[in-house]
């Protein structure tokens, strides 16, 4: 099975800080993505990458950058930490296999910004 | 208007009952449906997946889609305790790679 790993679970970060949150997929798929996840809001994509080096703004990227050095590594950084900025983020990769696509999801990091 | 749309609930029921989930969606050129259950604080999964039009089957879950309604809907047979979660309808967009996502509709079955 397709593994995503977010690095953490839970953060606490202070205002203005620079934030990084890091993805790691282990089955060399070439689409990663980055949403964030709110009550009553759903899912919201941030910005996504089809490849190594390339990146694309999603619904809502202000506010933040990406990274994408390596294939199966995705990494999502807050330039100055937002008490909005707090939220569920969700990192996923997106397959495609004989007929059945669809995204696997990591399990999320909790980031609190006090 | 949202590309999908789904009832938040919550939704509460006792063991064993019939569950059902709904969405609709605005476009009726999607022909590819998904269903992700989200346990509390863990990422989404995929449940099940169908393409346009009839029922697909898979243990006590069926997916259905009306697409004359614009509406697609997740039943759960003889729900258990752990099907409470939150359940989220899917439909690519027009990549194909990246999805539109219902807001979920959280879900608890009573022992």
């Amino acid at each position: 099975d397709v593994k995503v790993t977010q690095s953490s679970r839970y953060l606490v970060k202070r205002t203005g800080e620079k934030v990084f949150l890091e993805c790691v997929q282990d089955m060399d798929h070439e689409n990663m993505f980055w949403y964030r996840q709110d009550p009553g809001l759903g899912l919201r994509l941030i910005y996504f990458s089809y490849d190594v080096k390339m990146k694309e703004k999603g619904d809502i990227p202000e506010g933040y950058s990406v990274s994408r050095e390596k294939k199966e590594r995705f990494s999502l950084i807050l330039e100055s930490a937002s008490t909005n900025q707090t939220s569920m983020y969700l990192c996923a990769s997106s397959f495609r296999l004989r007929g059945r696509r669809g995204y696997t999801f990591g399990s999320g990091t909790r980031l609190t910004v006090v | 208007q949202k590309e999908v749309e789904q009832d938040p609930g919550p939704l509460s029921v006792p063991e064993g009952a019939i569950v059902s989930l709904n969405c609709t969606y605005s476009n009726s050129a999607f022909q590819y449906f998904m269903w992700y259950r989200q346990y509390s604080r863990k990422g989404p999964e995929l449940l099940m997946y169908t393409y346009s039009s009839g029922n697909k089957e898979d243990g006590r879950f069926t997916a259905q889609v009306d697409k004359s309604s614009k509406y697609i809907s997740l039943f759960i047979r003889d729900s258990q305790p752990s099907d409470s979660a939150t359940y989220l309808c899917a439909i690519p967009r027009r990549t194909g790679n990246q999805f539109y996502f219902g807001t979920g509709t959280s879900l608890t079955v009573i022992p």
